[in-house]
């Protein structure tokens, strides 16, 4: 069975910094892998949606990275900001998951400091 | 703007009662999603609809009942059967399942039960 896993689980930076956020998955037949943001009582955002074919997707100051053959993406946030602050998820779509559906992981709640 | 509407955002039940979430969309998207969000669990899937007067059972359904009457409409009805229904709940959409879409989200609906 599909398992997401995100290290770590929670992230303090300071505001300008780089950061690298990661996310693991136990299965490598996945269609694809998106990136999501929450704010605290929100729903999700999607940030960035990654094929099985792509190797990395850019929106801005965010690139996402995904190594199937090692089950890993990473999120890399540039020059991060007070207003990056907020929880971030992965989740994977592929044959490894429940009848294709998402598999998420538990998130990284990231605070940026001014 | 498209996008997906849930409604209401905050609802208190008292034990023993059914209560109906609703979730609208006008994305013209296939399939339809129910997640639940508890602290410290990620989210799990409740219920998908991959098609108009079709739905399928996700990880935790028990308790949970749903209908797809309309493309555009896939309420979630929370049973006296749910033992612990105080939760986040979510409804999400995309092109259809299991293509490796993209994956909308509502702003969801917070249920306490008293």
């Amino acid at each position: 069975k599909q398992e997401v896993t995100q290290i770590p689980a929670a992230l303090s930076v300071p505001e300008g910094e780089n950061l690298v956020l990661n996310c693991s998955f136990t299965d490598s037949a996945i269609y694809n892998l998106q990136w999501f943001r929450q704010d605290p009582g929100k729903g999700l955002t999607s940030l960035l949606l990654i094929q099985s074919s792509q190797r990395e997707q850019t929106s801005g100051r965010l690139n996402a990275s995904l190594d199937k053959s090692s089950g890993r993406s990473t999120l890399y946030i540039a020059a991060s900001q007070p207003g990056d602050s907020a929880t971030y998820l992965c989740a994977v779509d592929g044959w490894g998951g429940s009848q294709g559906n998402l598999i998420f992981g538990k998130g990284t709640k990231l605070s940026v400091k001014p | 703007d498209g996008g997906i509407t849930q409604s209401p955002k905050y609802l208190f039940r008292k034990e023993g009662q059914n209560v109906t979430l609703s979730c609208e969309q006008n994305l013209n998207h296939d399939a339809m999603y129910w997640y639940r969000q508890d602290p410290g669990q990620g989210l799990r899937l409740i219920y998908y609809s991959q098609i108009v007067n079709d739905f399928q059972k996700g990880d935790i359904a028990e308790g949970y009942s749903v209908s797809r009457e309309k493309k555009e409409s896939f309420p979630l009805t929370v049973t006296s059967a749910q033992k612990n229904p105080t939760a986040f709940y979510l409804c999400a959409s995309s092109i259809a399942q299991g293509a490796g879409g993209e994956l909308f989200f509502g702003e969801g609906s917070r249920l306490t039960v008293l």
